[in-house]
């Protein structure tokens, strides 16, 4: 696709339950970034894939929280068992390389909703 | 610890304004980046500054990279509404790190 793509765009779920986030990246871009975001605040790194690599998890806040790549395409972000505080935008970026001064290009991100 | 500090962290001024916002560390980065991002969307990016020094301008927006590579500032001249969102800054590291700044929510009043 021209751009890249997150699914769902808004998600409402109940403390407890699981739910799953969708990054499909810029088509070519090796590298794909997982963040976090609370209202109208920075960017909290969560993870990191570069193309066949061991992907950099450590900005994950808890084993509740897991991602895969598949392919070296798409992406899919779980939390399991949310919680109230999981509530936030999660936003997904692909580069070109995964070198630090790769401009990073972003999706609109998923508005997580935990009541 | 937050390694890139913005400030302000709002800011709210009348169309035709000028303002400036900083982005401060005490660590060297290798490249800096400025983003901006409006309401429902993902950020988006500016400009990439690698020099210590450097200045680069983009229309009514003015970026600068300190001597030490340590900090940067953007200068908007004539602040229009469309300008309005949050900027934010973000540092890579020789050793392959990124950081993103703390943020500066802009509000351009028409």
């Amino acid at each position: 696709g021209a751009g890249v793509s997150q699914s769902p765009s808004n998600k409402v779920t109940e403390k407890g339950k699981d739910v799953e986030l969708r990054c499909d990246p810029i088509s070519g871009h090796t590298a794909l970034y997982w963040y976090r975001q609370s209202l109208g605040q920075g960017l909290e790194f969560l993870i990191y894939f570069q193309g066949n690599s061991a992907p950099d998890k450590s900005g994950l806040p808890s084993d509740r929280f897991s991602a895969e790549r598949t392919g070296g395409s798409v992406s899919t972000l779980t939390i399991q068992r949310t919680q109230q505080e999981d509530s936030a935008v999660y936003l997904c970026a692909s580069s070109q390389l995964g070198s630090s001064g790769r401009a990073r290009y972003f999706g609109a991100g998923t508005r997580l909703s935990v009541l | 610890t937050q390694l890139l500090e913005q400030s302000p962290q709002f800011l709210s001024i009348q169309e035709g304004e000028n303002l400036t916002v900083y982005c401060n560390s005490s660590s060297v980065f290798s490249s800096l980046q400025w983003y901006r991002q409006e309401p429902g969307e993902g950020p988006v990016l500016l400009v990439t500054v690698v020099t210590g020094g450097e200045v680069k301008k983009l229309k009514r927006l003015t970026f600068q990279f300190g001597d030490a590579r340590k900090d940067s500032s953007l200068h908007i001249t004539a602040a229009q509404p469309g300008d309005t969102g949050l900027y934010l800054c973000a540092g890579g590291t020789t050793g392959n790190q990124f950081y993103f700044g703390t943020g500066t929510s802009l509000t351009v009043i028409p």
